[in-house]
């Protein structure tokens, strides 16, 4: 069955970095995109950024463009999530999700890593 | 990109229907079909409901039905139960190749 993974998530300083990673098990992980989306204490679902399946195209929110960087490596089916310039409201559980390309759709979800940034 | 706009809350007994919109714009639920729509009980993990508008991924039942007309989309439940009190989210792929959420709708069976 599919899995979905997520790691590095804790408290951080702001203006700290943080890196979070998200490993994938139960399907053909090279052929699918991948996507972070993180939801705030008691707040609604936000989008971040997806990769296609090579890697070689990545998109983001504007709210996040130049400090989070996402990456995959299909030998080790993972996706890794990079934050720098940490602000307080990057507090938020981060979802890692396998999304269907063509059909725009987010299918299987991992349980999150929950990010404080707090001083 | 704004939020897409969803009423806050809403509310029915059970056997009811109820209806959630999902007001965007012109660059995104305007001009594609990735419109999908998730359910995330308290304390639980999103699940994903409604694809391309209406369709259902196995296993949703047939109660959960998808529609849009101009920038607007809709989730209807029918046949309200207890076990659908949840927030509600709807998701659209955008113009700039990217994707917006709903600000969520959470539904109440009275």
């Amino acid at each position: 069955q599919v899995q979905l993974v997520e790691s590095g998530g804790g408290l951080v300083k702001p203006g700290g970095s943080l890196r979070l990673s998200c490993s994938a098990s139960g399907f053909n992980f090279r052929d699918y995109y991948m996507t972070w989306i993180r939801q705030a204490p008691g707040k609604g679902l936000e989008w971040i950024a997806d990769i296609s399946s090579s890697g070689r195209s990545i998109s983001y929110a504007d709210s996040v463009k130049g400090r989070f960087t996402m990456s995959r490596d299909n030998a080790k089916n993972s996706v890794s999530l990079q934050i720098d310039s940490l602000r307080a409201e990057d507090t938020a559980v981060y979802f890692c999700v396998r999304e269907r390309e063509y059909t725009a759709r987010f299918d299987y979800w991992g349980q999150g890593a929950l990010l404080t940034v707090s001083s | 990109q704004s939020a897409l706009t969803q009423p806050p809350s809403v509310s029915g007994s059970p056997g009811q229907s109820v209806t959630i919109s999902c007001t965007g714009t012109s660059d995104d639920i305007g001009s594609h079909n990735g419109v999908s729509w998730y359910q995330q009980p308290p304390g639980t993990v999103p699940k994903l409901l409604i694809y391309e508008v209406r369709n259902r991924p196995s296993g949703v039942p047939d109660r959960f039905s998808g529609s849009k007309s101009g920038n607007t989309a809709s989730l209807t439940i029918s046949g309200l139960q207890a076990e659908d009190e949840a927030d509600y989210y709807c998701s659209s792929y955008t113009s700039s190749n990217t994707y917006v959420f709903g600000t969520g709708t959470e539904v109440t069976v009275l």
